[in-house]
């Protein structure tokens, strides 16, 4: 149980161009979900935080008119990626969250972004 | 100042060895320890939790020290399987999860 999908796992884009990437809880119903960014050989980075039907909440420094999140049911929230740039290029993680609480969080497989 | 600091290694040991280390957090309004383990361009998976009285599981012990605010991880009798880059993580009162950048950790034959 307690299975998370992402979609793409790998895209290579045109800078300039929109990626959307999709996170869904399949066995499962997420009341929060939560968008990550890993740089190489970095520490995983909170991005923001969204709960189905709300606006998402981004951590400090994060651009949310870049990064688009939308959570629409509680088993699927995107990011989308507007006017990637090569400087966006990172793995990026979503994780499901079944509740408050410790032990809750479950990580999606990632998607590799590259810019060109 | 990060929230969570490792020593990202490498760490080389044998088979058999035992390795150890340890991370700091700054926040000491954490309120959940965790190790998670990340194989190379894979998602990080929860290894354990960690808890003041110190907890084991299996062939991995790990301890924190709020005093001290610092959390530690011992591997032994390290297996081929185990090399990978571990990862210290707490959680704050917003149930947010914060990552350190890893400990690498690579076992030989």
């Amino acid at each position: 149980g307690a299975v998370v999908s992402q979609h793409p796992s790998r895209v290579i884009c045109k800078s300039g161009t929109s990626v959307k990437i999709e996170c869904r809880s399949l066995d499962f119903q997420a009341t929060t979900m939560f968008w990550y960014r890993q740089f190489p050989k970095k520490s995983l980075m909170l991005m923001a935080t969204s709960n189905e039907g709300s606006k998402a909440t981004y951590e400090q420094g994060v651009e949310k008119d870049k990064f688009l999140i939308n959570h629409a049911s509680l088993t699927l929230s995107t990011l989308t990626v507007t006017s990637a740039h090569p400087e966006d290029s990172s793995f990026y993680i979503c994780s499901a969250s079944t509740g408050p609480g410790p032990d809750t969080q479950y990580f999606g497989p990632g998607t590799r972004l590259t810019v060109l | 100042r990060k929230e969570v600091e490792q020593d990202p290694g490498p760490f080389n040991v044998p088979e058999g060895a035992t390795v150890a280390f340890n991370c700091t957090y700054s926040n000491s309004a954490s309120q959940s320890f965790f190790w998670y383990r990340q194989d190379c361009r894979k998602e990080p998976k929860l290894l354990m939790s960690v808890y003041s009285s110190g907890n084991e599981d299996g062939r991995f012990t790990a301890q924190l020290n709020r005093a001290s605010q610092y959390i530690s991880l011992l591997i032994r009798d390290s297996k081929l399987s185990d090399s990978a880059t571990y990862l210290c993580v707490t959680e704050g009162r917003d149930y947010k999860l914060s990552f350190g950048a890893g400990t690498t950790v690579t076992v030989r034959a």
